[in-house]
């Protein structure tokens, strides 16, 4: 299984709304990342998670609240978004540690924030 | 075949005809480098990837070159098809922070 699934495929949300976006690997991936991806733009990081521990966090607005509860899954909890936060969310993982393995992504959530 | 000497958003080409894609890097620790391929709707895809201590490696169609010197990556298709029109990222991995960070992305359009 070399899959990484994200849920739901779309999400539409008001900016007073609160969601979560999900995702779910099991191929023993230690390191899992969420991206955001604007139109025609590369995907930006913004968190990763080592261990299920927030090791890197882009300074991303506290409206958008990273969650690993174990090694197999990964939210993203969304709350008062603005429209400008409509894009493609994308999370990744990869085997932790070694020098050069890939990461593996999900197809993404598109959401919109209206 | 065609190709680009320096990033340009988009590369128009013709069925059959080689491509080369190419891709500024920014961090000279940098020590692993990925090719994606990135299809409207959809996640980036693993194409090739190569380690620092390597300057070339090839797949099957493709072949990336690194040049360290000059933090340059490009990405070489054989015989590109109708199927490889995409928009490929480049990818760097820092090796401290453990960041992969993606470049700007070429857009491949392959004429039949």
């Amino acid at each position: 299984d070399t899959e990484v699934t994200q849920t739901p495929k779309h999400l539409v949300m008001g900016m007073t709304n609160k969601k979560s976006l999900k995702c779910e690997q099991h191929m023993g991936h230690r390191a899992m990342y969420w991206y955001k991806q604007k139109a025609k733009k590369p995907p930006e990081l913004m968190f990763v998670y080592s261990y299920e521990k927030l090791s890197i966090n882009e300074s991303v607005p506290s409206r958008f609240s990273p969650e690993c509860p174990n090694s197999s899954l990964l939210n993203l909890h969304l709350h008062a978004l603005q429209p400008e936060d409509s894009a493609l969310y994308l999370c990744a993982s990869r085997p932790q540690g070694g020098q050069g393995t890939e990461a593996f992504f999900g197809q993404g959530t598109r959401l919109t924030v209206v | 075949g065609e190709s680009v000497g320096l990033h340009l958003p988009t590369l128009s080409v013709q069925e059959g005809d080689n491509s080369i894609i190419n891709c500024a890097y920014s961090n000279s620790a940098s020590d692993y480098f990925i090719w994606y391929k990135q299809e409207s709707g959809k996640g980036p895809q693993f194409i090739i990837d190569i380690r620092s201590n390597m300057d070339k490696r090839q797949g099957q169609r493709v072949t990336v070159l690194l040049n360290k010197t000059v933090k340059h990556l490009s990405l070489q298709i054989a015989a590109t098809q109708p199927g490889d029109s995409a928009v490929y990222f480049c990818a760097e991995k820092d090796p401290g922070a453990g960041k992969l960070i993606f470049g700007q992305g070429t857009t491949l359009q392959v004429k039949p």
